[in-house]
């Protein structure tokens, strides 16, 4: 057990319908990071936060967004959903973001839009 | 970050050492080695990062060049359950940190 809870385990939802996956880090872990995994595909960077703040973007949809709260969890929201964006979307945790630290990841949040 | 290139896929025969070679041949001097490995659409789990010295821990050894181009993960004793991918990641030392895995390698152990 990594520490990091995602919740839902699994999502079915249909086109142009809107998501939110769930992302709670390790105790004390102030940065989180969203990947993308679509079958067979590697693990897609999204974005990740530190302390409440974006730090880092990669090739995330417009469609797409986040928000780390207070209390440090995260929420990703999809949008306007489309049969592409399938997938499993993993949250991972580290103590900060700098060189030196480990990534913990969750279990993921297998995405399935019909 | 600097590039790395990693076979696609290798077979270790059970018992055996695994070793996953990684090239990193542009490597800057405040980059660490990290690795990760994947067990069937499991999260990524952490295993070993180093600087310039080898690294050991209760997972693998981790072999990093003089040069720092290349390393090597060793998995001393492989088992089924070491079947995964296997990713080689060189991360720098900095705050806004896009932590970017390539496809990995494929290590199938074989009973």
């Amino acid at each position: 057990d990594s520490g990091v809870t995602q919740t839902p385990k699994h999502l079915i939802t249909a086109t142009g319908q809107r998501v939110t996956l769930r992302c709670s880090p390790r105790s004390g872990d102030l940065s989180v990071y969203w990947y993308q995994q679509s079958l067979d595909q590697g693990l897609q960077f999204l974005i990740q936060y530190y302390n409440g703040e974006e730090r880092a973007k990669g090739n995330i949809l417009e469609r797409f967004s986040a928000q780390q709260f207070p209390d440090l969890h995260s929420e990703l929201n999809l949008s306007s959903l489309e049969l592409g964006d399938s997938a499993l979307y993993f949250c991972a945790s580290s103590a900060n973001p700098r060189g030196g630290e480990k990534l913990f990841f969750g279990s993921g949040t297998q995405l399935s839009v019909l | 970050d600097a590039k790395t290139t990693q076979p696609p896929s290798m077979d270790c025969a059970e018992g055996r050492a695994a070793n996953l070679p990684c090239n990193h041949s542009t490597i800057s001097g405040n980059e660490y080695v990290y690795w990760y490995r994947q067990i069937h659409s499991q999260g990524p789990q952490y295993i070993i990062h180093g600087l310039k010295n080898n690294e050991t821990n209760e997972m693998a050894s981790l072999i990093i060049t003089e040069d720092r181009k290349s390393s090597t993960l060793i998995l001393p004793h492989a088992t089924l359950r070491d079947t995964a991918v296997y990713y080689c990641i060189v991360r720098v030392a900095k705050r806004d940190d896009k932590i970017i895995f390539g496809k990995g390698t494929r290590l199938h152990i074989l009973p």
